[in-house]
């Protein structure tokens, strides 16, 4: 079966601009969760949802939001992106809760 | 707050050698433990899941075991190759699917 879709795979944008990350997760996994990875600070949860419902949030700005839709597709997006902001950004689904998370390839996001 | 601490952060061994990774955490009160690999500039590939009324899980080479009173979980590969190089991660996964990560083992495998 299809694992995981993250789309696009690579993105430059410059400071300022926002962008919108999308992810498909495994049919029938209706959580999905996204991560940011950077050299310094390693993987860092974002935030979770299930069946539309943010269920849990972690410790970054409110620039950094993202929804999820009826059929569990879902999207991130950064607004007034920093030069910081540049990372891998991992998605992950899961059938439920507690469950074994599979991961997408990534985003990889540049900010110039 | 959940901590999460891999050791050692690299581990360089020669081919077909048996080795241990560790993983501590803070928190014992975790639902479950997954380990990953990652190749480099790549995504996570899931390796085992370890729920938390388990106390060890095998796949193929891989072991891993659980031990949440003493808050620590090792994965230990039998007859590395060179295709085990990668960074290996474990992930205490908490309430509402949040998986808190360490830092990772790079493992270099060498011929």
């Amino acid at each position: 079966k299809a694992g995981v879709t993250q789309t696009p795979r690579y993105l430059i944008k410059t400071r300022g601009q926002q962008v919108t990350l999308s992810c498909s997760p495994i049919s029938g996994h209706r959580s999905v969760s996204w991560y940011q990875q950077t050299p310094g600070q390693g993987l860092q949860f974002l935030f979770e949802y299930f069946s539309e419902t943010q269920r849990n949030k972690g410790n970054f700005p409110g620039r950094f939001s993202g929804r999820q839709f009826s059929n569990s597709r879902s999207e991130m997006n950064v607004s007034t992106l920093e030069l910081g902001d540049s990372a891998l950004y991992l998605c992950a689904s899961s059938l439920d809760i507690p469950a074994e998370a599979f991961f997408g390839q990534g985003t990889r996001l540049t900010v110039v | 707050k959940q901590e999460v601490t891999q050791i050692p952060a690299a581990l360089s061994v020669p081919e077909g050698e048996n080795l241990v990774l560790n993983c501590s955490f803070t928190d014992s009160a975790i639902y479950n433990l997954q380990w990953f690999r990652q190749d480099p500039g790549k995504g996570l590939t899931s390796l085992l899941l370890i729920q938390s009324s388990q106390r060890e899980q095998t796949s193929g080479r891989l072991n891993a075991s659980l031990d949440k009173s003493s808050g620590r979980s090792t994965l230990y590969i039998a007859a590395s190759q060179p295709g085990d190089s990668a960074t290996y991660l474990c992930a205490a996964i908490q309430g509402a699917q949040k998986l808190v990560f360490g830092q990772g083992t790079r493992l270099t495998i060498n011929p």
